[in-house]
């Protein structure tokens, strides 16, 4: 099956800095890339749609300005986290939809916020 | 619109069948199904698209009642490497802005013992 890989694996950063997430598709293009953030044990949460070539669709309750996203090409996409805090201490983890509609998901990135 | 799993543990004994139902008040377009263990990314399992059908490889295999807006995981003479959370992924729609955008379930956590 296709390849999606995430970078970093894991994070750790201090509050009030930003940090940046790579989620790239190895083996196919993908127009459409989504970011998912998932609590421990809960499920995973959409956050947003990337679109390659035009801005994100951000899901209800999800700050845009705090969650940057940018698709820069058929083959990556990026979530910057700005001005992280301890809440945003999440396990991020991308997807990306190929044209049968099966998802292959990143291998997520761990952040924690000191 | 996050589709309602059931049930929301379940223990087995190796070998032993288990079944996971997830259920949506929507009109569905397809269920995916993931398997993930502590720590990582979900793991395709299978999808299933509306026309309802099943699939299934191995041991594990899946339904999907398009009138009931239905679908249920079947695990059958489970082994230990099944322990794991479940999760169904629901596509109300495709194309246009709903492509692929997966909402997810709460989650099974089925634990297999020897």
């Amino acid at each position: 099956g296709a390849v999606v890989s995430q970078h970093p694996s894991w994070v750790i950063c201090k509050s009030g800095t930003s940090v940046k997430i790579e989620c790239r598709s190895l083996d196919f293009q993908a127009t459409t890339m989504f970011w998912y953030r998932q609590f421990p044990k809960q499920s995973l949460m959409l956050m947003a749609t990337s679109n390659e070539g035009s801005k994100a669709t951000y899901e209800q309750g999800v700050e845009k300005d705090k969650f940057l996203i940018n698709h820069a090409s058929l083959t990556l996409s990026t979530l910057t986290v700005t001005s992280a805090h301890p809440e945003d201490s999440s396990f991020y983890i991308c997807s990306a939809p190929d044209k049968t509609y099966e998802q292959y998901f990143g291998p997520g990135t761990r952040l924690t916020v000191t | 619109q996050q589709p309602v799993q059931s049930p929301q543990a379940v223990i087995l004994r190796e070998g032993e069948d288990a079944v996971i139902n997830c259920s949506s008040s929507k009109a569905l377009y397809s269920v995916h199904w993931y398997r993930q263990k502590h720590g990582e990314a979900p793991v395709f399992l299978m999808i299933l698209l509306k026309g309802g059908e099943q699939k299934g490889h191995e041991k594990i295999s899946a339904s999907f009642n398009e009138k009931k807006q239905q679908s249920s995981l079947y695990l059958t003479a489970s082994q230990l490497s099944y322990s794991g959370t479940y999760f169904c992924g629901t596509v109300l729609s495709a194309g246009g802005t709903s492509y692929g955008k997966l909402t997810f379930g709460q989650g099974t956590i089925l634990t297999v013992h020897p």
